[in-house]
């Protein structure tokens, strides 16, 4: 069975702050796909990045990296100089091959303020 | 660009009351996909379909069923509405049966029983 945890409930940081979203995952699977979902108050998640499981290089997209380690079955997330846009919900979630179902960990909850 | 797009956005109904959930993508996606979201619960899936007329169990079915009659369109039905149904409810899409393929989600319903 696959599992997704996000331990971090709520993160509030200030504006300008780097920030890292935790994500540790549990699959038998060799072959998996790791994504991040962003969900703004108004409610649709937002597709960020897909990761394969053959693919550990870290990936940098603006003020967004990503940090994939199966060493530790993590895939964190960092957004460097937050800002207030950046707050929402962020999702973590892992799908197997062969299977179109998604499994989701519980959100994290960031709160960026001024 | 993508396009997923529920019904609602807001629905109040009584407890009893026979509820239907519309959703519709523009990208002739096979994978269709309907979840539940609750604090501190994350994404639930409750039912998803990857043809015409095919439909497949998530890990919360009960209470819910659903109909797809033609590709683009996936329908959420309560028979009979519950209290603890109110909830966040998103439909998502995907293309191809891999396992890897990214979903886009619509904007959400949030449904309220009284």
């Amino acid at each position: 069975a696959q599992k997704v945890t996000q331990a971090q409930t709520e993160i509030s940081v200030v504006e300008k702050e780097d920030v890292t979203l935790d994500c540790v995952y549990e699959t038998r699977d060799t072959t998996y796909y790791l994504f991040w979902y962003k969900q703004p108050p108004s409610g649709e998640l937002v597709f960020l990045i897909r990761r394969n499981s053959f693919d550990e290089q870290n990936e940098i997209s603006g003020r967004y990296s990503w940090n994939f380690q199966k060493s530790t079955s993590s895939f964190n997330f960092t957004i460097t100089a937050s800002q207030v846009v950046d707050s929402a919900v962020y999702f973590c979630a892992l799908s197997v091959t062969g299977f179109q179902k998604l499994v989701f960990g519980t959100g994290t909850r960031l709160l960026v303020s001024p | 660009d993508v396009k997923v797009t529920q019904s609602s956005r807001y629905l109040v109904k009584r407890t009893g009351e026979k509820v239907f959930l519309e959703c519709v993508q523009d990208m002739d996606h096979e994978n269709m996909f309907w979840y539940r979201q609750d604090p501190g619960l994350g994404l639930r899936l409750i039912y998803f379909s990857y043809d015409v007329k095919m439909k497949e169990k998530g890990d919360i079915p009960e209470g819910y069923s659903v109909s797809r009659e033609k590709k683009e369109r996936f329908s959420l039905i309560l028979e009979s509405a519950s209290t603890n149904q109110t909830s966040m409810y998103l439909c998502a899409s995907s293309f191809g049966t891999s396992g890897s393929e990214t979903q886009y989600f619509g904007p959400g319903t949030r449904l309220l029983v009284l």
